[in-house]
């Protein structure tokens, strides 16, 4: 069973931030947040993960709240490419359950012009 | 392209009849990857490689569902006799496993979607 909650869908205009939440409140101590998302006809692709530090790649960021419980990607100036479906997921790192990634139904986020 | 390929990119059979998928990883990745995505699903875990060695299979659908990765390579998943169930997206992945076991980004192929008819 899926451990995150997120909303089952989200618009954004072109050229503004798109801000995605994700509940994970049943969190552990070592689990780690990761985001992927999923373009139309494609596999799915990673974006960014992180413990309980706010984290920034070249994609998006990541805030994850103090208590762990819950997160928001943020794409800062979405573009219609980034039309896509995006999944939060929580997995541990360092053992067997950690390489089964367990997706959602994630966010599916409509970019519109 | 040095990512992960996949084929057949679309398979169409009838019920009854076996199926095999291949799987091309990343070249230099150890750890290959087995979902499946039905309509409107988030994909699901089947099964994983580390090298040749399955080391998580209890995830796959049924008997009827196997996966091989004879040397370490490519992989192969087969579904015997197929079910209008079986009809989905399979999708392969790989990953850099390293001796720290830190974060190994699992990236993903194009998948082969199945129609049992």
């Amino acid at each position: 069973d899926a451990k995150t909650t997120q909303p089952t869908s989200m618009d954004c205009a072109e050229g503004r931030a798109a801000n995605l939440p994700c509940n994970h409140s049943t969190i552990s101590g070592n689990e780690y947040v990761y985001w992927y998302r999923q373009i139309h006809s494609q596999g799915p692709q990673y974006i960014i993960h992180g413990l309980k530090n706010n984290e920034t790649n070249e994609m998006a960021s990541l805030i994850i709240t103090e208590d762990r419980k819950s997160s928001t990607l943020i794409l800062p100036h979405a573009t219609l490419r980034d039309t896509a479906v995006y999944y939060c997921i929580v997995r541990v790192m360092n053992n067997n359950a950690g390489n089964m990634l367990t997706f959602g139904g994630g966010t599916r986020l409509m970019v519109k012009p | 392209d040095t990512g992960v390929s996949q084929d057949p990119r679309h398979k169409i059979t009838k019920r009854g009849q076996n199926v095999t998928f291949r799987c091309d990883p990343i070249s230099e990745h150890n750890r290959l990857y087995w979902y499946r995505q039905t309509l409107g699903q988030g994909p699901e875990f089947l099964t994983y490689f580390q090298n040749e060695a399955q080391l998580e299979k209890s995830r796959l659908l049924s008997d009827r569902f196997s996966a091989e990765r004879p040397k370490g390579s490519f992989s192969t998943l087969e579904i015997q006799r197929t079910e209008q169930g079986d009809s989905a997206m399979y999708l392969c992945a790989s990953s850099l496993a390293s001796l720290s076991g830190t974060h190994n980004e699992q990236f993903f192929g194009p998948g082969t979607r199945l129609t049992v008819l």
